[in-house]
C-alpha cells in the first residue's frame, strides 16, 4: 500500500459529461502529481501541485483542470468528455517537488470509461 | 523537447537468466534517472534512483547503470523469476525540475 488514496476506482460516463477524480496524498507529502495512462501514449504527465500551488503543467487539455486544497488532497476535473479521454488516471505524491530526486508514490488509479 | 525511449516494448526470457532493459534519452542531461515497476491495473512502484555522478547502483538482484555520454541507462534483473514479470518504466526529471517524465515502458515476461 503506497499510502496514496484515489477515488473512485472505476468511473463510467457518457460523452459530454463532467467528472471529478479525487486523490489523498501520503501523510506529510506536499506534492501531488496527476498522470494519464493509455495503451498507446504510456504514462503522460498532466499537472503538479505543491502545497496548494500549481507548479508545472504537462500535456493537460484545456477541458481538464485540477486543484489542491488546504488539507492537501487534490481533485482533477474533466469536462466535455470525449471517447479519447478513456484512460487510467493516476495520482502520485512526494514529500517535496522534483529536482532533488524525489521518488513518487502512486495511487491505484481511477479507470475512466467514456461511452 | 526531451524524449525518453525504452527500446523494447516486450522482452521474454527464461527463469534464471538476466534481463536487461534499455532506456535512452535525448535533448537533455538529467541529474538523475529513476526506474519503476508497474503491474497490470496498478500504479507504478519506485525501484531505484541513480544520479549522474553514479555509474552503477545495486539493490538485491537489481542493477542500474547510467552512461551520461551515451545518454543511456541499463536496468538488469539477475536470476530472474516469474514474479519479476511486469512492465518496467524509466523516468527522468524534466528540464525545469518540476515533474517526472516517463518512458512507455518495457513489459518483461519470465517463463519457468
Amino acid at each position: 500500500d503506497s499510502g496514496v488514496t484515489q477515488t473512485p476506482k472505476h468511473l463510467i460516463t457518457a460523452t459530454g459529461q463532467r467528472v471529478t477524480l479525487r486523490c489523498s496524498p501520503r501523510s506529510g507529502d506536499l506534492s501531488v502529481y496527476w498522470y494519464q495512462q493509455s495503451l498507446d501514449q504510456g504514462l503522460q504527465f498532466l499537472i503538479h501541485y505543491y502545497n496548494g500551488e500549481e507548479r508545472a503543467k504537462g500535456n493537460i487539455l484545456e477541458r481538464f483542470s485540477a486543484q489542491q486544497f488546504p488539507d492537501l488532497h487534490s481533485e482533477l476535473n474533466l469536462s466535455s468528455l470525449e471517447l479519447g479521454d478513456s484512460a487510467l488516471y493516476f495520482c502520485a505524491s512526494s514529500a517535496r517537488p522534483q529536482g532533488s530526486g524525489e521518488k513518487l508514490f502512486f495511487g491505484s488509479g481511477t479507470q475512466l470509461s467514456v461511452l | 523537447s526531451q524524449k525518453i525511449e525504452q527500446n523494447s516494448e516486450a522482452l521474454n526470457i527464461q527463469e534464471g537468466k538476466t534481463a536487461t532493459l534499455t532506456c535512452n534519452y535525448t535533448n537533455y542531461s538529467p541529474a538523475y534517472l529513476q526506474w519503476y515497476r508497474q503491474d497490470p491495473g496498478r500504479g507504478p512502484v519506485f525501484l531505484l534512483l541513480i544520479r549522474e555522478n553514479e555509474k552503477e547502483k545495486r539493490k538485491e538482484r537489481l542493477k542500474v547503470t547510467f552512461d551520461t555520454t551515451l545518454k543511456q541507462s541499463l536496468f538488469h534483473i539477475t536470476a530472474s523469476q516469474p514474479a519479476d514479470s511486469a512492465t518496467y518504466l524509466c523516468a527522468l526529471c524534466n528540464q525545469a525540475g518540476t515533474a517526472l517524465i516517463f518512458g512507455k515502458g518495457t513489459t518483461l515476461s519470465v517463463s519457468s
